[in-house]
């Protein structure tokens, strides 16, 4: 069983295209996460969804929306694709703090290719 | 913020013990030091975790000294399938991951 799911896992399409990547986790989480890994590998977070409340992170752009439809997905809108939202986007989730050790369980990431 | 600082790479042989080690001169007291390894292609995988002096579980042992300001990986033995990136980052349990911040992580290459 995949703990944390995402979709699709490769995604390529032209500038100015509005896409959406999913996320699912069956972990039953109360935290899910999405990170961007740019072409230098550095892992960047972009949002925290944690019981409905929505932490962003100022740097990213407005055009990148996510979506929870229930507490097991959490899903990634982008508006008006740009070449530089390029890169590998992951979906985390984590239980916070339930217990002493907080892991954050990652998905297999979507790599995005904007054209 | 607590920033990390690890080096770029390191090269090692197959069968070594391999030493990674993480400078964190801001950390919190509240902050946990924890560990991920990516291979290509995949998810970052968490390793390890700790707070203070030592931990240790099936896969590394985490070396943590008295002031918190650095913190040591150790891989024992490490194979060929160890090659990854090691991601060492800190961060307050009860905030979630939003205030842990990934570095560049450290590139591990195992050779035969």
């Amino acid at each position: 069983d995949t703990a944390v799911s995402q979709t699709p896992k490769y995604l390529v399409t032209q500038m100015g295209n509005d896409k959406s990547i999913k996320c699912e986790q069956n972990l039953g989480h109360d935290t899910m996460y999405w990170y961007k890994q740019d072409s230098k590998k550095f892992l960047k977070i972009m949002f925290s969804y944690n019981n409905k409340e929505l932490i962003i992170n100022e740097t990213v752009p407005n055009r990148f929306s996510p979506k929870s439809p229930d507490k097991a997905h959490l899903n990634l809108h982008i508006n008006s694709l740009e070449l530089g939202d390029s890169a590998v986007y992951f979906c985390a989730s984590s239980q916070v703090g339930g217990g002493p050790v907080d892991e954050q369980f990652f998905g297999p990431g979507t790599r995005l290719t904007v054209l | 913020l607590a920033k990390t600082t690890q080096p770029i790479s390191m090269d090692s042989y197959e069968g070594q013990e391999v030493n990674i080690t993480c400078s964190h001169n801001n950390i919190a007291t509240n902050d946990y030091i924890t560990w991920y390894q990516q291979f290509p292609s995949q998810g970052p995988r968490f390793i390890i975790q700790g707070y203070k002096t030592k931990v240790t579980n099936e896969v590394a042992s985490l070396f943590i000294p008295a002031d918190r300001k650095s913190s040591t990986l150790s891989l024992p033995r490490v194979s060929l399938s160890d090659t990854a990136v090691y991601y060492c980052l800190v961060g307050d349990l009860n905030t979630g991951g939003f205030k842990t911040i990934f570095g560049a992580g450290t590139r591990l290459f195992v050779k035969a």
